[in-house]
């Protein structure tokens, strides 16, 4: 089981908006701000999204935004394209004796 | 361009030993941390051990503690996870990945271990 908890599957039809949610405790999510998101394709190395709960690295869509209400982080995509069906982790630091840990991951189905 | 490429896996047998290399280029590979990251066919993925610039601070999750042993080497831009004692569970992708601003911005493309008899 893995630390921080994320739905399995979500889906959205092109241009909409879709939330995906990675739960946690007050000793990860909730304590820290290092919450980060990866986009996985299928036999792809992740994809870094967003860092530090909202930042997004340089060359990432803007359509890609982040955020964190108490032990909970989300991260959206709006304007949904086909391109962005992939699964997607979350993952944050943790106080834990292993410092780092990811969410189960979410497939992302554009229908 | 940052580059990342990962080698050594392959087939061991469970209780076997098996080293893995990262060769790094196109960034001060001295001036940061680096992490290995591995995922499990069809699963997700885990972060399995890090060390800092200096190679003087490793962590490691718990269930690799005492078997796994990461390493660089600054003079050669390698990075190094030795794993003995391997189980069957370790069977996985394994990932060199670049840590910045408390995240993992670049990634290499990884490399098969298979444990099985």
């Amino acid at each position: 089981q893995s630390a921080l908890t994320q739905p399995a599957s979500v889906s959205g039809s092109p241009g909409q908006s879709i939330t995906i949610s990675c739960t946690g405790t007050s000793s990860d999510v909730g304590g820290y701000n290092y919450v980060s998101w990866y986009q996985q394709h299928p036999g792809k190395a992740p994809k870094l999204m967003i860092y530090e709960v909202s930042n997004r690295p340089s060359g990432v869509s803007n359509r890609f935004s982040g955020s964190k209400s108490d032990n909970t982080a989300s991260l959206t995509i709006s304007g949904l394209q086909a391109e962005d069906e992939a699964d997607y982790y979350c993952s944050s630091y943790t106080s834990s004796s292993t410092p780092w840990v990811f969410g189960g991951g979410t497939k992302l189905t554009v229908l | 361009e940052v580059q990342l490429v990962e080698s050594g896996g392959g087939l061991v047998q469970p209780g076997g030993s098996l080293r893995l290399s990262c060769a790094a280029s196109g960034f001060t590979f001295s001036s940061y941390w680096m992490s290995w990251v591995r995922q499990a066919p069809g699963k997700g993925l885990e972060w399995v051990a890090n060390i800092k610039e200096d190679g003087n601070e490793k962590y490691y999750v718990d269930s690799v503690k005492g078997r796994f042993t990461i390493s660089r080497d600054n003079a050669k831009n390698s990075l190094f996870l030795q794993m003995n004692s391997l189980r069957v569970e370790d069977t996985a992708v394994y990932y060199c990945a670049r840590d910045y601003d408390s995240s993992w911005n670049d990634w290499g493309q990884g490399t098969l271990v298979t444990v099985s008899s």
